[in-house]
């Protein structure tokens, strides 16, 4: 069991937003604003997509973008296209010796 | 450019030990403290610890502790992951990352190929 926690799978259209929760607790997301993105393309590498919240690295489109309220992140991705399609993983830092969690990631189907 | 080229797939018996090498180049080594982040097939990520290779500092996930050890060698720029008595549940590819920024950030910037280990009879 991860210790943050996604819904399995979303889908939306192209040209349509989504949005990815990514729920944690007081230790994790609420209690620090070291939360990141991951994308993950079938049998690739996991790229990074933002950091810190809501910062993009270099080269990420701004078509995605982060959130956070309370305990609980978002990753939201507008003007939906088929490259979107992938998994998704939100990270955060921890104050434990576990520096840093996953959540379980997010499917995302592009219809 | 930035590039970590990890060592090739293993296959280990139960209860063996393994050992993973992380090869950087691109970028000035010990300014860049390496995290290393395990999937197993078909799961999700999970965080196993990190390295500082300026002074070989390090951390270690809470479910890997006594287990893994992390070392590094400055003289070829190489770090290693080093897991011992493995079973079933351990087979995963294993990824080194570069953290995103200098004095240890928590994000994985720049990731390695991958590393399959296989544990199996």
């Amino acid at each position: 069991q991860s210790a943050l926690t996604q819904p399995a799978s979303v889908s939306g259209s192209p040209g349509q937003s989504i949005t990815i929760s990514c729920t944690g607790t007081s230790t994790d997301i609420g209690g620090y604003n070291y939360v990141s993105w991951y994308q993950q393309h079938p049998g690739k590498v996991p790229k990074l997509m933002i950091y810190d919240v809501t910062t993009r690295p270099s080269g990420v489109s701004n078509r995605f973008s982060g959130s956070k309220s309370g305990n609980t992140a978002s990753l939201t991705i507008s003007g939906l296209q088929a490259e979107d399609e992938a998994d998704y993983y939100c990270s955060s830092y921890t104050g434990s010796n576990t520096l840093v969690v996953f959540g379980g990631g997010t499917k995302l189907t592009v219809l | 450019q930035v590039q970590l080229v990890q060592s090739g797939a293993e296959v280990k018996k139960p209860g063996a030990s393994v050992k993973v090498s992380c090869k950087a180049s691109g970028y000035s080594f010990s300014d860049y403290f390496m995290h290393w982040v395990r999937q197993a097939p078909g799961q999700g990520l999970e965080w196993v610890g990190w390295i500082d290779p300026t002074d070989g500092g390090s951390r270690y996930a809470h479910n890997f502790q006594g287990r893994v050890t992390l070392t590094r060698d400055t003289s070829i720029n190489t770090v290693y992951m080093d897991l011992s008595r493995l079973t079933s549940d351990d087979t995963a590819i294993y990824y080194c990352g570069r953290s995103l920024r200098t004095s240890g950030s928590y994000y994985l910037g720049n990731w390695g190929q991958g590393t399959l280990v296989t544990v199996s009879s």
